[in-house]
């Protein structure tokens, strides 16, 4: 089947230490995002990358970064990471920019602060 | 901007109950809805669709109608399961009329199905 696939599902980084968080997608479509996703609360879009043209959210930290190097994989790099970026991170795409086409997510990496 | 108000949870029902979930959306012009549901610990799965007035979407036993009148639209099941336990999200997405590529969310219900 095709999907989403984000790898691993749960990572344990320390405080401070650079994390990368991958994902990728067998679905062929030209959008992928990474969202943001803490207890309880509904998932906060990043940012997203259309091709290769990279869109960051206005209120994204510059903590987090994100490469696409082809398709179907794209990292979310967190160079940083404070007790506050302990979180789920979702990776979702959609086939067409520009149009209200629904979004895939995958499973997501649950991302703990030591 | 575009919103989405979703009835605030938990909601708790026994097996076999009617489920309603409320949202009624805020946007201009003909934005996509869209019903995604969240089980413990896994990612969001879409649930169904509408994109136009008095569309209605259908997956699993659920039905949502987009109705443009009282911008909204409702979550309901006629019989839920144990296995329907899970975070329900309303969303919507208005990409076409200038609104921006995310998807934006209701705050999310948890539904707990008791056997």
């Amino acid at each position: 089947d095709a999907m989403v696939i984000q790898n691993p599902r749960y990572q344990v980084t320390q405080f401070g230490k650079p994390v990368t968080l991958s994902c990728s997608q067998t679905l062929n479509h030209n959008v992928m995002y990474w969202y943001q996703q803490k207890s309880s609360q509904a998932p906060k879009l990043l940012f997203h990358y259309y091709d290769k043209d990279f869109n960051n959210e206005a209120d994204t930290p510059d903590n987090f970064q994100s490469r696409r190097p082809n398709t179907s994989f794209c990292f979310l790099d967190i160079r940083s990471p404070g007790l506050g970026d302990a979180a789920m991170y979702l990776c979702a795409t959609s086939r067409i920019r520009g149009t209200n086409q629904p979004q895939h997510f995958g499973d997501g990496t649950r991302l703990s602060i030591l | 901007g575009d919103s989405v108000t979703q009835m605030e949870g938990p909601v708790t029902l026994s097996e076999e109950a009617f489920l309603t979930i409320n949202c009624t959306y805020t946007a201009t012009g003909y934005p996509s809805l869209f019903w995604y549901v969240q089980y413990p610990g896994e990612g969001l799965q879409l649930l169904l669709k509408a994109t136009k007035a008095d569309d209605k979407g259908s997956n699993k036993g659920f039905e949502a109608t987009y109705r443009k009148e009282t911008t909204s639209f409702h979550l309901e099941k006629g019989s839920v399961q144990v296995s329907d336990s899970a975070v329900y999200f309303c969303a919507l997405s208005n990409i076409p009329q200038g609104g921006s590529e995310k998807l934006v969310f209701g705050k999310g219900t948890k539904l707990t199905v008791n056997p």
